[in-house]
């Protein structure tokens, strides 16, 4: 399997703009998890999704962003408008149930300047 | 809320040396995950714990978990340059709830 695969890499954008993060999750895996990783902040979770419908978004720090996953083999997360705070890298994960380990995507790295 | 704190924050050692990484949790769990990050690179998975005593161990790498102290550790034996990285652990935030809560990270640098 090729594991999570996100895109873009990496994204610079100007303030205002909205901006689309994207994910493909491993084959067969039913959870779908999205990070933030800051230095002031660390990881923190964001959103997961358990087959395709969200379970808590209690991580999502504002109505500026929203995501979703429209079939067991996409996800997005949205940002608009986008501010230059919410620069950071953003991780999409996966795993199976009952399996217990997280497959992480390589990140996407969102610089709003 | 569930807190998770490691330190050291940042270690520098030498290589050949043993040095142990130390994880607390605030809250009841028995599950507890170790996950290494190379710089500019995602995490990548090196042990799951599930349960008091858990011991495992890859290489020069060995991590135990003591629930009832609710404190993980993960000790690195005779250090060798490619261990440099940043170490994190994560706790599930409850039972029947799938997310984790990261700690702080260790960046660790072996310095030949």
């Amino acid at each position: 399997d090729a594991g999570v695969i996100q895109s873009p890499r990496h994204e610079v954008t100007e303030m205002g703009q909205e901006v689309t993060l994207r994910c493909k999750p491993i084959s067969g895996h039913d959870y779908l998890f999205w990070y933030r990783q800051t230095m002031m902040r660390g990881l923190e979770l964001l959103i997961y999704f358990n087959n395709n419908v969200p379970i808590d978004d209690s991580g999502m720090p504002e109505d500026r962003f929203s995501a979703k996953m429209p079939n067991a083999s996409f996800s997005t997360l949205k940002i608009q408008p986008s501010e230059p705070r919410d620069s950071a890298v953003y991780f999409c994960a996966s795993k199976q149930y009952p399996k217990n380990i997280q497959y992480f995507g390589a990140g996407t790295r969102l610089s709003v300047l | 809320e569930l807190k998770v704190e490691q330190n050291p924050l940042f270690l520098s050692m030498q290589e050949g040396k043993n040095y142990t990484i130390y994880c607390n949790y605030s809250t009841t769990s028995d599950r507890l995950y170790w996950y290494r990050q190379d710089p500019g690179k995602s995490l990548e998975s090196l042990f799951v714990l599930l349960s008091n005593g858990a011991v495992k161990q890859e290489g020069r790498l060995m991590a135990s978990l003591d629930t009832k102290a609710r404190l993980s550790t993960l000790h690195i034996t005779a250090a060798v340059h490619d261990l440099s990285a940043t170490y994190f652990c994560a706790v599930d935030s409850d039972f029947g709830n799938e997310k984790l809560t990261f700690g702080t990270g260790t960046r660790l640098t072996i310095i030949p």
